[in-house]
Parts: C-alpha cells; structure tokens; sequence
C-alpha cells in the first residue's frame, strides 16, 4: 500500500480536462509544497511533469497543472491528447529527505 | 543535456545481492546543488519506492524499510553511482531506476530503468 493515495484510473476525451488527486497527511502533502508529478510512459524514462505543487520544467506544455489544497494535491491535463495517456505518479517530500510516492494512476484518452 | 543510464544484471537469485550501477553523462556527479536517487518500482507498473539517495561527498539516506539491506555508493572518478541490495526476494523483483534529485526530491531526470528479476 502506497503511503499516498491516487485513483487508479482516470479518463477523458481528446480536447476534454482530467483531474488527478493525491491525497496524502498533514505530515507530507499537507506540510510541505513539495509535490511532484511524474509521467510514466512504457520503456521510456520517466519525466518530471508538476514540481512544487504548481511548477512547470522547461518543455513541458501548459496544458498540465498543479495544485493544492490541504492534504491533497491536484494534477489537471487539459485539452487531453493522445501522447497524454500513461501513468501518472505523485509524490511528496516528507521531511528529513523522506520521498513518498503515490500508487499510481493510469490515465486513458477515450 | 544530463543523462543517466543503468547497468547491471538483470537476472539475480533468492538470498544473493543485487547490484546496479547508474552512469551520468553530460554533467558532473560532484555538483553541490544535487543528490542522486534510486527507486524502483515493484512490481513493474504498480507503486514506486524510493530506496535511497546520496550526495556526491558519499553521505547517505536510506528508506527505513530497506535500511538493513541497502548500501549505496558513489564513485565521483567515473561520473557513477551505484546500489547493493543484499539477501533478495522475489519481492525485490521491480524495475530499478536512477534519477537526480534536488533537496527537495524532485527526481529529474530519470535513467530509463532496468529490470531486476529475482528467481533460482
């Protein structure tokens, strides 16, 4: 059991938005803005998608989004595409360089 | 641009240690602003786990949960660092991965992974 709690799926339709969740405690999610997104594609390298809560690495479109509220952080994708289905993963730092990670949601685009 | 790469067997049996070693290409091991992680997910497709950091002087931080069985080591000579998990499972079978990590644990980039099976 992963010490995050995601869905384990999401989906939408080309052009539509999804939201994400990741519910975690005052100790992680809530205590801290540092969660992280990541995108899983199969044999590929995984790849920063959201960090700090809302942050956006260089490359990656505007269509993603983070946020945050209370103990559970949010990632939107609008204006789904095709290349946007994969695995989604959130994680936060959890004090004294404790990572935590979320189990995964496996995100499909009708 | 930064790139890290695993290495190591992909096949290790019941009660032997696992070794992997990640090469970093195109930027240095010994930068002060970074550490250099391991996760691994397990099995492959389902939650990932951080097993444990370090930074390039060789101080360490351990996953609670594998503490006892987990060494990690850097070697700032040949731009690698690397992972020792001792008295493996079938449950150690994930796939393993290599990322830089900032204080704050965002992991980027990523190696691609590699596949680690435990099995006689």
């Amino acid at each position: 059991q992963s010490a995050l709690t995601q869905p384990p799926s999401a989906s939408g339709s080309p052009g539509q938005s999804v939201t994400i969740s990741c519910t975690g405690t005052s100790g992680d999610v809530g205590g801290y803005n540092y969660v992280s997104w990541y995108q899983l594609h199969p044999d590929t390298a995984p790849k920063l998608m959201i960090y700090e809560v809302s942050k956006r690495p260089s490359g990656v479109p505007d269509r993603f989004s983070g946020s945050k509220s209370g103990n559970t952080a949010s990632l939107t994708v609008s204006g789904l595409q095709a290349e946007d289905e994969a695995d989604y993963y959130c994680s936060s730092y959890a004090g004294s360089n404790n990572l935590l990670f979320g189990g995964g949601t496996k995100l499909t685009v009708l | 641009q930064l790139q890290l790469q695993e290495s190591g067997p992909g096949l290790v049996k019941p009660s032997e240690t696992l070794s992997l070693t990640c090469t970093v290409s195109d930027g240095s091991i010994s930068s002060s602003t970074y550490y250099w992680a391991w996760i691994r997910q397990q099995p492959p497709g389902k939650g990932l786990e951080c097993i444990g950091t370090i930074y390039y002087t060789g101080s360490t931080y351990y996953n609670p949960s594998l503490r006892s069985r987990v060494t990690i080591s850097v070697d700032t000579s040949k731009n690698q660092f690397s992972l020792r998990l001792s008295s493996v499972t079938a449950a150690d079978t994930a796939m393993y991965y290599c990322a830089r990590s900032d204080y704050y644990s965002n992991l980027d980039p990523w190696g691609q992974g590699t596949l680690v099976i435990v099995s006689s």
